[in-house]
């Protein structure tokens, strides 16, 4: 059974950096791509971004990440292989930053994007 | 980026009654390998998003058939046959043709 966890400050002022991680278990993060999402609160669905990374150099699409414009600049996600974690960081947070973050299982590499699996999420609110 | 439409916002329907929830999208989402690049999903109150179906049609591991997903191309249909208690919350398509991914603003299925 797959399962997703996020972990992270809930509480981050304005101005400085967001940071959340995602455990994953039952399966291993390297045979997946993985996606961030957020959901201001009483509000829609935001993809984030994606990442693959299978901790190794033998996959040419190893370390593959793609960012929603909406929020590249300020946007990194990567992966702890070793730890089966993926994490966010949000750089220079705003009141619109404050969301549900949901990290979900993408799919694996060449099939289309399913996100089948889903973590409970963490509410992140935004001081000034 | 695409754009995707839903309607209607807000559902109320009696219980063993069908419900139907539209979705457009601004751009087709047909890929080059047949398949439309189209996902919906449901969030329950107070949970996470679950996997309804997914490339336009196929239902996901242990959705019952009641819930069926039809169209292509720009205009795309979820059905419910008979909605029971169970199916209340808010329901959302997605397209995942290319990134930016992108949701319909999401519609809210209540019990009469």
């Amino acid at each position: 059974q797959v399962q997703l966890q996020e972990s992270g400050p809930g509480l981050v002022k304005a101005s400085e950096t967001l940071s959340l991680t995602c455990t994953v278990s039952g399966d291993s993060i390297s045979n997946y791509y993985w996606s961030w999402i957020r959901q201001p609160p009483g509000k829609g669905l935001e993809w984030i971004g994606y990442i693959y990374d299978t901790g190794t150099t033998n996959d040419n699409y190893s370390g593959t990440t793609n960012y929603n414009p909406s929020v590249k600049t300020r946007v990194t996600i990567s992966v702890d292989t070793s730890k089966n974690q993926l994490s966010l960081k949000v750089s220079s947070v705003t009141a619109a930053d404050a969301a549900v973050y949901y990290c979900a299982r993408q799919s694996r590499p060449g099939d289309p994007p399913v996100f089948d699996y889903w973590g409970q999420g963490t509410l992140v609110t935004v001081s000034s | 980026d695409i754009v995707m439409t839903q309607s209607p916002l807000s559902l109320p329907v009696t219980p063993g009654e069908p419900a139907s929830i539209s979705c457009r999208s601004s751009q087709s989402l047909l890929h080059t390998n047949g398949y439309n690049y189209l996902n919906w999903y449901l969030q329950k109150p107070g949970q996470s998003p679950q996997l309804l179906i997914y490339l336009g049609s196929n239902r996901a591991s242990g959705v019952p058939d009641r819930f069926s997903g039809s169209g292509s191309a720009t205009d795309f249909t979820l059905k419910i046959s008979r909605v029971e208690a169970e199916d209340v919350g808010v329901y959302y398509c997605m397209h995942v043709l290319q990134p930016p991914y992108t949701f319909g603003q999401g519609t809210k299925l209540e019990i009469k």
